[in-house]
Order: C-alpha cells, then sequence, then structure tokens
C-alpha cells in the first residue's frame, strides 16, 4: 500500500524554527515528485511547491519562495518542509502528497502547525 | 500564473439530487485538471484526473467534463457521503500546481 505519513503536531512561538516530516512507504520513493500544500483554518488549499527526491529538485510557488525551504533525505523515503522563523500567519494544516500523471495521491494525515505567544 | 475559479462556491442538494460543479482556467490547460474530495478533519482525496477519467475505487456516480479552460464535476445522485468540500487543481506544468477555491456541497 502506497502510503505518506506526516509528523505530529506541533505548537510553536513566533520566530521559532520548525521541521515536519512526511515519510513515504510501499513505492519507490525516489521516483516520484513529493508536494506540500498549505490548508489554513476555515479556507482552501494551497500549493506551495514540490520536490523530486531522486536529485532534489525543487520548485516553489511564487507565494511560498523564500518562506519556507523544502527537502528530502531519500536515504530514509523523507520528504521536509521547514521554517527558519515562523510566523502567527504559518497557523495551518500542512499536507505531502504524491505526484503522480493523475494529480496528488495519495495525501499524508497532515500535520497541524499552531504559531502563537 | 494561471488563475482557477470555481462555481458556485456553496451549493445546497438533497440526496438523490444531479449536481454540479463548474471550474475554470484563466488560460488553457489541456485536460489537466484534478478533482479533490475533502470532508472536515480529512486529508483531500483525488476523484478525477486528466479532467474526466475516474480515479480507481471511485463510485460512477461522479464524472468530469471538459478541456481548455472549463470543466465540470458532476454527480449524478447525491448521497449522504457526498456531503463534502470540492477542489479542482489544475497540473499544466510542473512549476504550479493552483488550486481553485473550492465548492461546499452542504444538505438543503
Amino acid at each position: 500500500e502506497v502510503q505518506l505519513v506526516q509528523s505530529g503536531a506541533e505548537v510553536k512561538k513566533p520566530g521559532e524554527s520548525l521541521k515536519i516530516s512526511c515519510k513515504g512507504s510501499g513505492y519507490s520513493f525516489t521516483s516520484y515528485w513529493i508536494g506540500w500544500v498549505r490548508q489554513m483554518p476555515g479556507k482552501g488549499l494551497e500549493w506551495m511547491g514540490i520536490i523530486y527526491p531522486g536529485d532534489s529538485d525543487t520548485r516553489y510557488s511564487p507565494s511560498f519562495q523564500g518562506q519556507v525551504t523544502i527537502s528530502a533525505d531519500k536515504s530514509i523515503s523523507t520528504a521536509y518542509l521547514q521554517w527558519s522563523s515562523l510566523k502567527a500567519s504559518d497557523t495551518a494544516m500542512y499536507y505531502c502528497a504524491r505526484l503522480t500523471g493523475h494529480g496528488f495521491d495519495p495525501w499524508g494525515q497532515g500535520t497541524l502547525v499552531t504559531v502563537s505567544s | 500564473d494561471i488563475q482557477m475559479t470555481q462555481s458556485p462556491s456553496t451549493l445546497s442538494a438533497s440526496v438523490g439530487d444531479r449536481v454540479t460543479i463548474t471550474c475554470r482556467a484563466s488560460q488553457s490547460i489541456s485536460s489537466w485538471l484534478a478533482w479533490y474530495q475533502q470532508k472536515p478533519g480529512k486529508a483531500p482525496k483525488l476523484l478525477i484526473y486528466k479532467a474526466s477519467s475516474l480515479e480507481s475505487g471511485v463510485p460512477s456516480r461522479f464524472s468530469g467534463s471538459g478541456s481548455g479552460t472549463e470543466f465540470t464535476l458532476t454527480i449524478s445522485s447525491l448521497q449522504p457521503d457526498d456531503f463534502a468540500t470540492y477542489y479542482c487543481q489544475q497540473y499544466n506544468s510542473y512549476s504550479q500546481f493552483t488550486f481553485g477555491p473550492g465548492t461546499k456541497v452542504d444538505i438543503k
């Protein structure tokens, strides 16, 4: 079974750093792009960026370029999304998903990030 | 950048109704469009890919059509499990994967 399992919920203070993870299993992790999607409370889906774990080629949405860093460690089949200095406006659910010719499928269960002083 | 719009933003319907949601792209995306269903507290689920192809395991009451800039998702006979929010997404290039704003289907 193809599966993406994300790290658990995080509560952070403004200005802190954070790295969340997405571990793939059941398929060749290096052969598919992984995307990250933000969903702010009560809002829609926003594509943040994608990474190809095979060679770490990374593409960012202009809205998120410079705001986050996407990386991957193919040796442990894990993709990451990180912030160097969180803001309250980063409070959201973050999903990873595998990109295929069909779109994003499957999706991880989501990681809730709460940033509050 | 390609922008996606959906209409309506909210749709109230009854079990058994035929439901149609429209998605428009700001420029041609050929058939590179996917539809997702999201229920509260859950991750989105892929329903339709390449505008009209049904993802494996998805009930046949869901169908998609369109190409270029205008697309539709149709639920032929709405079931209780179908009350959710639906998003379209374009995947025309590997530099942007824009989602539409979503259509919430709720109970009339």
